[in-house]
């Protein structure tokens, strides 16, 4: 059984530039959240996608917004980037909706300067 | 809106010392309760978990026990190991949707 993956490990940008994170679930989850984690504080979610539609959004700004393939896979895109969006981004894969526990990948390392 | 509050870190023990790591949270339902573990380079894994008052979940040593009069979820373990060092999360999350809420989280060094 395959673990939940993201890609890429690290990622440098610049202020304004676009990213975009993806993110393969474990075999059999098909719901797919994603959250923030900034330096010596705690994830913040911020949107979860359930078969491929989105279910669920923190308090994020429009800029932040994702996809979820057939396959169940995902990515984050973030445009317009600001200093402050400089975080690890946790990608969690769960089975269906509810209270099913969520597997957390390692994350994605971005920094904006 | 629901909160988790954590005793902040770092916490610095010696081996076999016993812990505890505080959590109280805030929530307008009756939320589940989390402890999730990050060890260094890894991801976030579950610990424990508990999903209604009085209900204890316990994992590789460690426990917690709902407590709803006090809105707590206080992490103990009795004799800990260099190999526990990692950051702890508390976390709660609603029934009514599916994000965790997190806390800030308990960064912990145990010395041999």
């Amino acid at each position: 059984e395959t673990g939940v993956t993201q890609s890429p490990t690290h990622l440098i940008k610049t202020r304004g530039q676009q990213v975009t994170l993806r993110c393969s679930s474990q075999s059999g989850h098909n719901t797919v959240s994603w959250y923030q984690q900034a330096l010596g504080q705690g994830p913040q979610f911020i949107f979860q996608y359930y078969r491929e539609e989105e279910n669920g959004r923190g308090n994020f700004p429009p800029r932040f917004s994702g996809l979820q393939f057939p396959n169940y896979s995902s990515e984050l895109n973030v445009n317009a980037l600001e200093l402050d969006d400089s975080a690890l981004y946790l990608c969690a894969s769960s089975s269906g909706q509810g209270l099913n526990e969520q597997f957390f990948g390692p994350g994605t390392r971005l920094t904006v300067l | 809106g629901d909160s988790v509050t954590q005793m902040e870190g770092p916490v610095t023990l010696s081996e076999e010392a016993f812990l505890t790591i505080n959590c109280t949270y805030t929530a307008t339902g009756y939320p589940s309760l989390f402890w999730y573990v990050q060890y260094p380079g890894e991801g976030l894994q579950l610990l424990l978990k508990a999903t209604k008052a009085d209900d204890k979940g316990s994992n590789k040593g460690f426990e917690a026990t709902y407590r709803k009069e006090t809105t707590s979820f206080h992490l103990e373990k009795g004799s800990v190991q260099v190999s526990d060092s990692a950051v702890y999360f508390c976390a709660l999350s609603d029934r009514r949707d599916d994000k965790i809420i997190f806390g800030k989280g308990t960064r912990l060094h145990i010395l041999p």
